[in-house]
């Protein structure tokens, strides 16, 4: 079955420095994917998307870029600060789309002044 | 605020009692997901609605959950004879249904925590 795979956490960084959290998945055909970001004591929020091979979505300084021949979907974020800490979450929406979201186990990012 | 709203935030609970959580979907929205939560996992899909009809549930959900939407308004998720493994984090989103990906909006989620 489709399924989401993470990197493993948590990912500790400082202040200013840059920020990559790997996604790959696995589905059949051209899944849509997303990036969900749970802060501490609050719901999940979208953070991004992208729904075709090559698209990059984009939010709050935050890229992920739809890469078919990788089966991957890494975040990424040149400059992350104190308030990025989060618990971060990749997605996918099977390609027939009317389907519930299939999430990865979550990374858990601290960022430290 | 206009967003998913979830009731109650938290519950405490003796094994073998019901319960019973509620979620209010974004007005214009025709579907409705409950997932589950565990601690350092993430959210796994137990069933949704599109309108008032039931249109999956999980193998996660068995014979003790019942879920309804009752009007394709509200829905209500409850679980009878609770177990300690019941214990998690309820999660309500919904989505309007019209392109292929739909985005679905979260609520804060009912911590169940069941002694």
């Amino acid at each position: 079955g489709d399924s989401v795979t993470q990197m493993e956490g948590p990912v500790t960084l400082s202040e200013e420095a840059f920020l990559t959290i790997n996604c790959t998945y696995t589905a059949t055909g051209y899944p849509s994917l997303f990036w969900y970001v749970q802060y501490p004591g609050e719901g999940l929020q979208l953070l991004l998307k992208a729904t075709k091979a090559d698209d990059k979505g984009s939010n709050k300084g935050f890229e992920a870029t739809y890469r078919k021949e990788t089966t991957s979907f890494h975040l990424e974020k040149g400059s992350v600060q104190v308030s990025d800490s989060a618990v971060y979450f990749c997605a996918l929406i099977p390609p027939s789309g009317n389907t519930p979201l299939v999430f990865g186990k979550g990374t858990r990012l601290s960022v430290i002044a | 605020d206009t967003g998913v709203s979830q009731n109650p935030r938290h519950k405490i609970t003796k094994r073998g009692q019901n319960v019973t959580f509620r979620c209010d979907p974004i007005s214009e929205h025709n579907r409705l997901y409950w997932y589950r939560q565990t601690l350092g996992q993430g959210p796994e899909f137990l069933t949704y609605f599109q309108n008032e009809a039931q249109l999956e549930k999980s193998r996660l959900l068995s014979d003790r959950f019942s879920a309804e939407r009752p009007k394709g308004s509200f829905s209500t998720l409850e679980i009878q004879r609770t177990e300690q493994g019941d214990s998690a984090m309820y999660l309500c989103a919904s989505s309007l249904t019209s392109f292929r990906a739909e985005t679905q909006y979260f609520g804060p989620g009912t911590r169940l925590l069941v002694l």
